[in-house]
């Protein structure tokens, strides 16, 4: 199976600031990559597929980047409603799997 | 709206079985792969089970492998997951989720349910 790494797996951040959360897959998974924001006690979020297209009606201040074994995901001045846990997914190969998480909270 | 509405859960004791369903609507149910997503409490997220448009193609977690069984009525517009064999460790928030239109099922998830409550406890 594909583990994927997430780092960090929390970080306090301030309103406005800019954010990167990397994900890291222990095969190639070339752009397999999707991130999703998930709200206490809401589902998850599609934000970001295939490493880098923004889903539709996410925020342009949210961005992904890269391939093969190494991702990032960043925010780009950090607002108020995007303090929340972030998971990376790769589904290049069965089972299907999630990153750890990453919680983003408030400095 | 895309809606995907989850049932079925509850407290079983260990050993026991129950069946979840998801309740699909606003879209064409049978252009679409469909996925069962776990999270334990406080936990992360587990993909568990997939399965493609015409039921040809699916998959499960090593974690359930032999123990759940998913299946989908696309007469009906519902997915299934039979849940055997129930452990402790099965307990979650079990969400139904949405792949992309794509003619490939190893998906991203669009659409999320709002998931169903399973408790394995004695």
């Amino acid at each position: 199976d594909i583990q994927m790494t997430q780092s960090p797996s929390s970080l306090s951040a301030s309103v406005g600031d800019r954010v990167t959360i990397t994900c890291q897959a222990t095969q190639d998974i070339r752009i397999y990559l999707n991130w999703y924001q998930q709200k206490q006690g809401k589902a998850p979020k599609l934000l970001i597929y295939e490493a880098s297209n923004l889903e539709l009606g996410v925020p342009s201040r949210f961005s992904g980047g890269g391939s093969g074994t190494h991702f990032t995901l960043t925010i780009n001045s950090l607002q108020p409603e995007d303090f929340a846990t972030y998971y990376c997914q790769q589904n290049e190969h069965l089972p299907l799997t999630f990153g750890g998480g990453t919680k983003v909270d408030i400095k | 709206e895309v809606q995907l509405v989850e049932s079925g859960g509850g407290l079983v004791q260990p050993g026991r079985s129950l069946r979840l369903s998801c309740a699909a609507s606003g879209f064409t149910f049978d252009d679409y792969a469909m996925h069962w997503v776990r999270q334990a409490p406080g936990k992360g997220l587990e993909w568990v089970s997939g399965i493609n448009w015409n039921s040809g193609s699916f998959d499960y977690a090593d974690s359930v492998k032999g123990r759940f069984t998913i299946a989908r009525d696309n007469t009906r517009n519902f997915l299934y997951l039979q849940m055997n064999s129930l452990r402790p460790e099965d307990t979650a928030l079990y969400y139904c989720a949405r792949g992309p239109l794509s003619t490939g099922w190893f998906q991203y998830f669009q659409h999320w349910g709002q998931g169903t409550l399973v408790t394995v406890s004695s």
